[in-house]
């Protein structure tokens, strides 16, 4: 299986600061069709799972434009351009690229 | 708008079969490309991929619980299904099923929690 690493694994920041989250894979996560399937979700406390990126860049549907998403091959990257207080939670990479689909081991962003 | 939500027994002892429904409305499995999936979460921990079922009845299963695992659908009553046999404390855990369709995950249920407990 694909191995995702995730760092840091705690985030400390304060409201307004931009923050980074490290996601790098065992595997290049470039599929044969040309699509890399690394995907962001933000897991609230007490609540599911949302997704925020998809095919490594791009943003989901009602997602604040202040998350973005980079990196190709085996390193990815998700910033947050000014940490809002509803951003708090653990953050997943995921990749679907290689069968089954891992997620990595979660990036918990607390408040500072 | 499309909503999931899953259901489960809540607890059941060890060497059962668990049997889990995701129901589901604002789209259908019978839509080309259209596939839901069951993924896993035991308390404070990461999350685990088990099964994807597709549109056309395709299914894969995560290679590590195969052979415990069957999904299934109903198209005409929006449900899909998961069963997990033979199961054991390892497999408390709340199961969210989530909607794949232009990619895994834009849309998932509120979980459900299955405790294995003798």
């Amino acid at each position: 299986d694909v191995v995702l690493t995730q760092t840091p694994s705690i985030l400390s920041a304060t409201i307004g600061q931009s923050v980074s989250i490290s996601c790098r894979s065992s595997q290049s996560l470039l599929d044969s069709d040309g699509n890399t399937y690394l995907y962001w979700f933000l897991q609230r406390p007490g609540q599911s799972p949302q997704r925020l990126i998809y095919l490594v860049s791009n943003l989901g549907s009602g997602v604040p434009n202040r998350f973005s998403g980079s990196g190709s091959g085996t390193d990815f990257t998700l910033k947050i351009s000014g940490v809002e207080a509803e951003d708090l939670g653990v953050y997943y990479c995921m990749q679907a690229t290689h069968a089954p689909p891992t997620f990595g081991g979660g990036t918990k962003l607390e408040l500072k | 708008q499309v909503t999931l939500k899953e259901s489960g027994p809540g607890i059941l002892q060890p060497s059962q079969t668990l049997s889990l429904t995701c129901t589901f409305s604002g789209f259908s499995l019978s839509t080309y490309g259209m596939g839901v999936g069951w993924i896993r979460q035991p308390s404070g921990k990461g999350l685990e991929w088990l099964a994807n079922i597709w549109w056309d009845d395709d299914k894969y299963y995560n290679p590590s619980l195969k052979n415990r695992l069957t999904i299934s659908k109903d198209t005409s009553n929006n449900q899909a299904f998961l069963k997990i046999t033979n199961v054991d404390t390892a497999d408390t855990a709340t199961y969210y099923c989530a909607r794949n369709y232009g990619g895994y995950g834009a849309y998932w249920g509120q979980g459900t929690l299955v405790t294995v407990s003798s």
